[in-house]
Order: C-alpha cells, then sequence, then structure tokens
C-alpha cells in the first residue's frame, strides 16, 4: 500500500500560471519534505515542515512556497512557474527518531511537472 | 556546507563484472543512505547506513560505511542488466531529531551490458 502519495503524477502547466502540487501520507510522520530534481540532476531539498514549524533552505526561490493544513496534507505552490522549474518534485516524510521503523525518509512516486 | 561527492559518475560494465562506486563527503555524519532511481521514477531506498563500520547487502549488492574516512561504498558483485540504473548516495543532515534532511551525490550512471 502506498503510503506517500503525490498528486497528480504529471502535470502539465503554462509560463506564469500557479501551480499546486500535493503529497499525503498515510504514516502519521511528524516531517515532510520537498525535494525538486531537474533533468539528470540530484534531487535538492526546497523545504521541510517540522510538524507545523517551516523551513526554507537559503536558496529556495521566492516563487515556490508550501503550506502543511494537517499532519497528513503538504502542498507545493509554485506561484510563477518558469521554463527552469520544470522538473520532478518529490515528497518524503519521516517519524520522530527512537521508533523502530523510523531510521530513514519514506519517498512519493514524484510528480513531474513540465512547463509549457 | 556538505559536499557529497560519488565516483564514478558513469560506469559501464560487463555483465558478471565487480565494481564499487564511492561516496566522499565533507563534514561529520554517521547517517548515509543509497538509493537507486530508474528513469522516470522516484527513489527507490536500497541502504541506510547508521553507525561507523556498518556493512549490509542485499543480493548483489553491498555497501559499508567509515564515518573516520567520510567516506561509503557501494560494491556490485557479478552486474546483470537488471542493475542498471542511477544510483545516488545521501548524507543526512537532520540532526537528532528526525531523518530526512538530505544532501545528495550528482549520482552515478550504472550501465550493464552483455
Amino acid at each position: 500500500d502506498a503510503m506517500v502519495i503525490q498528486n497528480p503524477r504529471y502535470q502539465v502547466t503554462q509560463f506564469g500560471k500557479p501551480v499546486t502540487l500535493s503529497c499525503s501520507q498515510t504514516l502519521n510522520h511528524n516531517v515532510m519534505y520537498w525535494y525538486q530534481q531537474k533533468s539528470s540532476q540530484a534531487p535538492k531539498l526546497l523545504f521541510h515542515y517540522y510538524d507545523k514549524d517551516f523551513n526554507n533552505e537559503a536558496d529556495t526561490p521566492d516563487n515556490f512556497q508550501s503550506r502543511r493544513p494537517n499532519t497528513s496534507f503538504c502542498f507545493l505552490d509554485i506561484r510563477s512557474p518558469g521554463l527552469g522549474d520544470a522538473a520532478m518534485y518529490l515528497c518524503a516524510t519521516s517519524g520522530p527518531l527512537g521508533q523502530a521503523k523510523n531510521t530513514e525518509a519514506f519517498f512519493g512516486q514524484g510528480t513531474r511537472l513540465t512547463v509549457v | 556546507e556538505l559536499k557529497v561527492e560519488q565516483n564514478p559518475l558513469f560506469l559501464s560494465m560487463q555483465e558478471g563484472k565487480n565494481y564499487t562506486i564511492y561516496c566522499n563527503y565533507s563534514t561529520t555524519s554517521d547517517r548515509l543512505y543509497w538509493y537507486r532511481q530508474d528513469p522516470g521514477k522516484s527513489l527507490e531506498s536500497l541502504f541506510v547506513l547508521l553507525s561507523n563500520g556498518a556493512v549490509k547487502q542485499e543480493g548483489r549488492l553491498m555497501a559499508s560505511l567509515d564515518t573516520k574516512a567520510r567516506l561509503s561504498t557501494l560494491h556490485i558483485t557479478a552486474a546483470v542488466h537488471d542493475l542498471s540504473a542511477t544510483y545516488f548516495c545521501a548524507v543526512d543532515l537532520a540532526g537528532g531529531t528526525s531523518y530526512g534532511k538530505l544532501t545528495f551525490g550528482q549520482g552515478t550512471i550504472l550501465t550493464v551490458h552483455p
């Protein structure tokens, strides 16, 4: 059973048109991450939520925002997508340390964003 | 700033041969992961290495971690075509709270041919 679910799997958006990507989890994990992976590159952390606390990476563009309305859901908003924002976006979750299964992050299947 | 470097970046292997991928990182961490990624797919977790000297094996792959040398290796034994993929190592800097704040190496594109 999928534990970290990203929707949609594929998203095509127009240049400059706001777009939202969704991530949900059934693990009740308190931490949720968003990574961006451009073609032929490694994933790069954009930001993460520790519970309700938002943590932005220093070099994440202002064009990228995130919302976490509850434990299960996290959204990535791209306010004005440019051609350079075309990428695979990966959501990941992790639980508190000290619990047996919480030794790594769990990744979703990703959303491939195309900007036209 | 943490740097994670893999080598080689491209690896073309014959079936049946052995090879090692290296992952060096620049700051202290005792958490390192190896992932596999097929084209157009998400990351598949291969190994979780959480202490110095950790060694884990699954099928034809074996991973190890030397935190003093800041080095991890992924050894491939008797390669088969199905192992063709991109392999990433990732160092975790989440600290004492959780796992998952990862800095990835550049990735190694492995191609196994007859």
